[in-house]
């Protein structure tokens, strides 16, 4: 069955410092992984598609197929930063298009 | 701006009573999902439609139901509430496509109380 973790629940970083955020995954085939992103009081949205290969707001993440892994960094956190992420993954297993969500970890950007 | 909307916002009812989540969606898509988000659980998937006729058990569908009324209307309903189905509630959308998915869309939650 497909599972994807996130070790993480809460992550500190000071303001300019560098942040990664891990997410490893278990699926028998070829996955495809979201990070997702939740503000405060704002609703959940999609920050970033490893197919996509590109980089938003500064974040990137890189699919290891070998590792079975897709953490999401961040070379210099920002205050804005601050939120709840969460990284999902969907295949032909999981329906297609659905997701299937890890449970999160909530970083705080320290001033 | 194509959005997803939920209604209510907030809610609180008491153990036994039927309550219906509806969610609306002006982004033209063809799929529309919900999901339960509790704390240290995540998201997890309850119930998801591909189109009018199609829907489909996700995870968690125990104790719950769905209608889709239109393409662009997708209601939750909990039959008899219970209070572990305290939890923020969300739907969400996604375009059909052949290749790989492109993420979902989600409205801004339900908050469900159940006493």
């Amino acid at each position: 069955a497909q599972r994807v973790t996130q070790p993480e629940k809460l992550l500190s970083v000071f303001k300019g410092a560098p942040v990664e955020l891990k997410c490893n995954y278990s699926y028998s085939g070829s996955p495809e992984l979201f990070w997702y992103v939740q503000y405060s009081r704002q609703r959940l949205q999609l920050l970033l598609r490893h197919i996509s290969r590109e980089s938003i707001k500064g974040f990137t993440a890189d699919l290891n197929k070998g590792e079975t892994s897709f953490h999401l960094k961040k070379p210099f956190a920002q205050e804005e930063d601050s939120a709840m992420y969460y990284c999902a993954l969907s295949g032909h297993k999981t329906g297609a298009n659905n997701l299937f969500f890890g449970t999160g970890t909530r970083l705080t950007v320290i001033p | 701006d194509a959005d997803v909307t939920q209604t209510p916002r907030n809610r609180i009812t008491k153990t036994g009573k039927r309550i219906m989540l509806e969610c609306s969606q002006t982004k033209g898509h063809d799929r529309m999902y919900w999901y339960r988000q509790d704390p240290g659980l995540g998201l997890r998937l309850i119930y998801y439609s591909f189109d009018v006729k199609d829907i489909n058990k996700g995870e968690i569908s125990d104790g719950y139901s769905v209608s889709r009324q239109a393409q662009a209307k997708f209601s939750l309903s909990l039959e008899s509430a219970i209070p572990n189905q305290t939890a923020l509630y969300f739907c969400a959308t996604s375009e059909r496509n052949l290749g790989p998915p492109r993420g979902q869309y989600f409205g801004p939650g339900t908050r469900l109380l159940v006493l």
